[in-house]
């Protein structure tokens, strides 16, 4: 089985533009999170989408917004960059594991640069 | 809100000899942990989970964990520790079903 890709893995951008990353889940996975890992702040959750619906929210400015297709496909996009959001950013997709836990696969991550 | 504390940022060994890594936890009821692994310039691999069937947890790579209630602590072990184990290690939570809560990390070195 194929597991999670992000495209593209490398991206610089400049201050106030927009960036639109990808992420595609493990075949079967409905569910995709994402995640902003940084130097200073570690690894933050983003959003989780379910069935094309966004289910959680993290404490992120609403400048970081996303969306999940109907094949589970997701991307997130980030309006009037900062240098701060540059990161890597990791999607996660999921499936209902035994019990009541997620168990999460991470994608490679999408490096963005901001300068 | 539940959360995770790493208590060492850095940990070195030697290769060959056992490995600890410390992670506690902060929930209101029972909850789910997880370690993830974290190689350079890599994504996150899943290493083990609780999920309170059982207190022993294996995982892969030889890696075990221990969940302990009463010290609110699930720390990560492992007997020798080999060169390719040399990574970041993340202590994780779950938290409102899928939304993780990570700790700080901890960076393992591994000298041969």
């Amino acid at each position: 089985k194929a597991g999670v890709t992000q495209t593209p893995r490398y991206l610089i951008k400049t201050r106030g533009q927009q960036v639109t990353l990808s992420c595609s889940p493990i075949s079967g996975h409905r569910s995709v999170s994402w995640y902003q890992q940084t130097p200073g702040q570690g690894l933050q959750f983003l959003f989780e989408y379910f069935s094309e619906t966004q289910r959680n929210k993290g404490n992120f400015p609403g400048r970081f917004s996303g969306r999940q297709f109907s094949n589970s496909r997701s991307e997130m996009n980030v309006s009037t960059l900062e240098l701060g959001d540059s990161a890597l950013y990791l999607c996660a997709s999921s499936f209902r594991a035994q019990g009541s836990s997620y168990e999460q696969y991470f994608g490679p991550g999408t490096r963005l640069t901001v300068t | 809100a539940q959360s995770v504390t790493q208590l060492d940022s850095h940990v070195s060994v030697s290769e060959g000899t056992p490995v600890l890594l410390r992670c506690n936890y902060s929930s209101s009821y029972s909850p789910s942990l997880f370690w993830y692994v974290q190689h350079p310039n890599k994504g996150l691999q899943l290493l083990l989970k609780y999920t309170s069937a059982a207190t022993l947890v294996k995982g892969i790579n030889g890696f075990e964990a221990e969940f302990k209630k009463s010290e609110t602590s699930f720390h990560l072990t492992k007997p020798s520790a080999h060169m390719s184990d040399a990574a970041e290690y993340f202590c994780v939570v779950s938290e409102e079903g899928n939304k993780l809560v990570f700790g700080a990390g901890t960076i393992l070195r591994v000298k041969s």
